[in-house]
């Protein structure tokens, strides 16, 4: 079976600049999770989703951050315009039940420059 | 400060060693995770647990709710077991996910 996959693995762009970052789920799991880890701080939770909905999304640092998953299989998170705070690693990860194990996928470092 | 608290932050062990992580959090959870991140890797979730122990090969995790401490236990250390050791719990309220800093454990041979 598949793990959690994200696209890109890497990605630079400028201050300003727009990215989107996708993940792909395991099949059949209806909760997915989007964290985010800055340099030298600890994980941070963005938002969950469960199948298509946003159940929380308290962790989103602001407006620039618009996070989709239409259809309920997986998602996007889109940052416009980038600032250079921007930067780190953006993880997702999905699990079939709230209460379930999550597992994680590898994560897309951004690079703001 | 942070709700989650992981101490030490770093930690070097001889091969063989018993290895102990320790997190402490300050909010009320409905689970606890330990988390494991390899150099240049990605995170792998070790155990989830709620109350009591759990034990998978040489790796326990305790918790004690009353507390709101958790340890991660590593009886015979090796060197592939050399990475970074993550607390994350979820919170009671709501769905709230706060994680520590993360251990970053070097076992030598």
């Amino acid at each position: 079976e598949a793990g959690v996959t994200q696209f890109p693995s890497h990605s630079v762009i400028e201050k300003g600049q727009t990215v989107t970052l996708r993940c792909d789920p395991i099949s059949g799991h209806d909760n997915l999770y989007w964290y985010r880890r800055v340099m030298g701080k600890e994980i941070k939770f963005l938002l969950h989703f469960v199948k298509e909905s946003k159940q929380d999304e308290s962790g989103m640092p602001n407006n620039r951050f618009l996070a989709e998953r239409t259809g309920g299989t997986y998602s996007t998170l889109k940052v416009q315009p980038a600032e250079l705070e921007d930067s780190g690693v953006y993880f997702c990860a999905s699990s079939q039940f709230r209460t379930d194990t999550q597992y994680f996928g590898p994560g897309t470092r951004l690079t703001v420059l | 400060k942070n709700e989650v608290e992981q101490s030490p932050q770093n930690l070097t062990a001889q091969e063989g060693e018993f290895i102990t992580i320790n997190c402490s959090y300050s909010v009320g959870i409905s689970a606890l995770h330990w988390l494991q991140q390899h150099p240049g890797g990605g995170i792998v979730s070790l155990f989830m647990l709620s109350s009591g122990k759990k034990k998978h090969g040489r790796l326990i995790a305790t918790i004690n709710i009353q507390e709101k401490h958790s340890s991660l236990h590593i009886t015979a250390s090796h060197p592939r077991d050399s990475a970074v050791y993550i607390c994350a719990v979820r919170t009671n309220t709501g769905n709230q996910f706060y994680f520590g800093t993360g251990t970053s454990l070097t076992v030598i041979p």
